[in-house]
Formats: C-alpha cells, structure tokens, sequence
C-alpha cells in the first residue's frame, strides 16, 4: 500500500531551465495538495488540485508555476524559467474527499537546486 | 479564514522532562486540528488530529495534544521527552495551511 510518491527526490537546474515535479497520490486518493518549503522555515500552501481540476491555487506565484492533475497519471507541478529562489523542497500530499477530516499523506519531497 | 499560530520558534527540553509544543488556532465553524512532524530531509507525518469527542487526544510515538475550546489551543504534550523526539512540528487547521512549525531539540 505505497504512500504518495514524489520524483526525483533531487533535481538540480540552472538558472532559466524548467523543473518539472511529480506526485503521485495515495491509491484511491484524489485529491493532491503542493507546499513548499524554504529552508529553516514553514510549509507554504501553494495548490490544491482533484482530477482535472484547480481548486484552490491562491498560493502559486502567479507567473512561471502551473500544476496539473490529469485524468489518468500523476500530478505535475511546473516551473519555467527557474531562478535562484525557486530553490526549495516542495512536497506534494494527497486526501480523499473531505480533508478537514482525514487529513493529508505526505511525499517525502523533492529539493530542487537552481544554480 | 481559518489559520493556525505556533508561538515559539524553538523549544528546548531535556530528555526525561515533560515537554509541551503550543498551537493556537483561529477557525470558523467546528475545528478540526492536526499535529504533523517533520524529521530532517523527509516529509511530515501524521501524530495526531481532533474531530470531536475528548478534549485530549492520544497519538503516535506517545504524543498527545489537548484541544481547549476557551482558549483556542491544540498544545502538543508528551510526559517524558526522548532524543529522537528532535523535529520540527507542524500544526494545521481545518484547510491545512499549517503554522510556521517549531524546531523541539531535546538535549540528554
């Protein structure tokens, strides 16, 4: 029963390149939700996605990022362009419908390293 | 909107003491409260969370919390602290946008 599953674990860009992060969710599960976080701070909600839908995405930067979660595969978090900031460890969680009560399954992440 | 506050950047304890990791919480409707930790280089995982019912609620690894609807806290508890307890702990609310976390190091 394999939990959510993120890859690569490290992926490293330089500056300008794209990064492209994916998640997959818990079996069964639908819904899949991005954080990143910086180092030596807090986990910043970036996206909420169900199948084919964005729920929730007023933590994206508004430009270079997008998610995905397709109908069949596994969710993608995109950033374009990437520059020396967008170096993080982002981590993706999955629920099943109704979160406020489950609560989340967490990826053990993947750090991206823009050089 | 529904948020989450842990006061503390950091706590510090000795191995054997009681420790307590505090959240405070700010959400309309019924609460529901959850308690992650974070291990170096690794993801969160779930200790505990709050629905309804006891006010104290019993999790992994020996931690507890105790939600107190007066005073809006979920404080995290556990009787006698262990060094592989050094983590950064996570408090979350109803929509899961968590709090900034608190760095506990427990010292033998």
């Amino acid at each position: 029963n394999a939990g959510v599953m993120q890859n690569p674990r490290h992926l490293v860009r330089r500056r300008g390149q794209e990064a492209r992060l994916r998640c997959s969710p818990v079996k069964g599960h639908s819904h899949v939700y991005w954080y990143r976080q910086l180092p030596e701070e807090g986990l910043k909600f970036m996206v909420y996605l169900q199948k084919e839908n964005i729920i929730d995405e007023s933590g994206m930067p508004k430009e270079r990022f997008s998610a995905e979660f397709p109908k069949e595969g596994p969710s993608i978090l995109r950033i374009q362009q990437v520059v020396r900031g967008d170096s993080a460890a982002y981590f993706c969680a999955s629920s099943p419908p109704g979160r406020t009560v489950h609560g989340y399954t967490f990826g053990s992440g993947t750090r991206l390293t823009v050089v | 909107a529904q948020s989450v506050a842990q006061p503390e950047d950091q706590v510090n304890v000795a191995e054997g003491n009681p420790l307590t990791v505090k959240c405070t919480y700010s959400v309309s409707g019924n609460p529901y409260l959850f308690w992650y930790v974070q291990y170096p280089n690794r993801g969160l995982q779930f200790l505990l969370k709050y629905i309804t019912g006891d006010n104290l609620v019993k999790g992994s690894y020996g931690f507890e919390a105790e939600f107190n609807k007066s005073q809006t806290s979920f404080h995290l508890k556990k009787p006698s602290a262990l060094v592989s307890d050094s983590a950064l702990y996570f408090c979350a609310a109803n929509d899961m946008r968590f709090g900034a976390g608190t760095r506990l190091t427990v010292k033998p």
